[in-house]
C-alpha cells in the first residue's frame, strides 16, 4: 500500500499566523509520531499518538503546539501564532505496536514550514 | 533523556571504497538502533535496523553492528556507489513503555565520488 503522505508539501505563512499540517499514516499503524527537522539537524521528536489518545507530548516545545489524531488515523499538528523559530520540515512518521514487533518508524516526505 | 552522538558529520569516499559511520548512545534501556537514509527534499528512509539481541546484521551491501557493553553502534557500506550519496541518519529508542520515540544522532553527509 501507500506510505506515509503529509500535505502541505510547502506552507508559507506570516509571523502570528495560525497553521495546520496533516499526516496520512500507513493503513493498520496503529502508532503515530510528529518530529521537526531544522536544517542541517537530524528530527527531533515531538508527540506520539497510540491509537486516538496521545501516549507522548514531551517534545512540544511549548502551549502554542497541538496534535489530535481524533479516529486513530490521520493526525493534524496544529501551530498558533506561528514565529520565525517555527521554520522548520515537520516529519510524520508511523509504525505498527504489538507482540513481537520493534519500532520501525516510516516517514512522509515532511512539510516545509516557513514563517515570515 | 537518550543522547545519540554521531561521527563524522561529513565523509568523502571514491566510488566502490568502503564507508564507516560510527554512534553512540547514553541510555541502557534503549534496544532498538535504526539507520535512516535521506536524500536532498525527501524524508528518512529506513534502509536497516538492528535490535539489542543480536551483534550485527548484514543486507547487501549494507551492515550495522552494535556493542552493547560499550553503548555502540556503526554502519559500514561496502562497494559505495554515487547513488549512496545522502545524508545518513542513525537513532535509537526503547521498543516498550511510553519513551518510544526515536533520538536521532546529527547526521553524516556522505559523498561518493566517481
Amino acid at each position: 500500500g501507500a506510505g506515509v503522505s503529509q500535505t502541505p508539501s510547502n506552507k508559507v505563512t506570516e509571523k502570528g499566523k495560525y497553521v495546520e499540517l496533516r499526516c496520512d499514516p500507513i493503513s493498520g499503524h496503529t502508532a503515530l509520531y510528529w518530529y521537526r527537522q531544522s536544517l542541517g539537524q537530524g528530527p527531533e521528536f515531538l508527540i506520539y499518538f497510540q491509537g486516538t489518545g496521545a501516549a507522548d507530548d514531551s517534545g512540544l516545545p511549548n502551549d502554542r503546539f497541538f496534535a489530535v489524531r481524533p479516529e486513530g488515523s490521520v493526525s493534524t499538528l496544529k501551530i498558533q501564532r506561528t514565529e520565525r523559530g517555527d521554520s522548520a520540515v515537520y516529519l510524520c512518521a508511523s509504525s505498527l505496536m504489538g507482540l513481537g514487533t520493534y519500532n520501525e518508524q516510516f516517514f512522509g516526505p515532511g512539510t516545509r514550514l516557513t514563517v515570515l | 533523556g537518550e543522547n545519540v552522538e554521531q561521527h563524522p558529520s561529513t565523509l568523502s569516499v571514491q566510488e566502490g571504497d568502503s564507508a564507516v559511520i560510527k554512534c553512540t548512545y547514553s541510555d541502557s534501556a534503549s534496544n532498538y538502533f535504526p539507520w535512516y537514509k535521506q536524500e536532498l527534499g525527501k524524508g528518512p528512509q529506513l534502509i536497516i535496523d538492528i535490535r539489542s539481541n543480536v551483534g550485527e546484521k548484514k543486507d547487501q551491501r549494507i551492515a550495522v553492528t552494535l556493542n552493547k557493553t560499550a553503548k555502540h553502534f556503526s554502519l559500514h557500506i561496502t562497494e559505495t556507489q554515487p547513488e549512496d550519496s545522502a545524508v545518513y541518519f542513525c537513532a535509537a529508542s526503547r521498543s516498550s513503555g511510553s519513551a518510544r520515540q526515536l533520538t536521532f544522532g546529527s547526521g553524516t553527509q556522505l559523498t561518493v565520488l566517481p
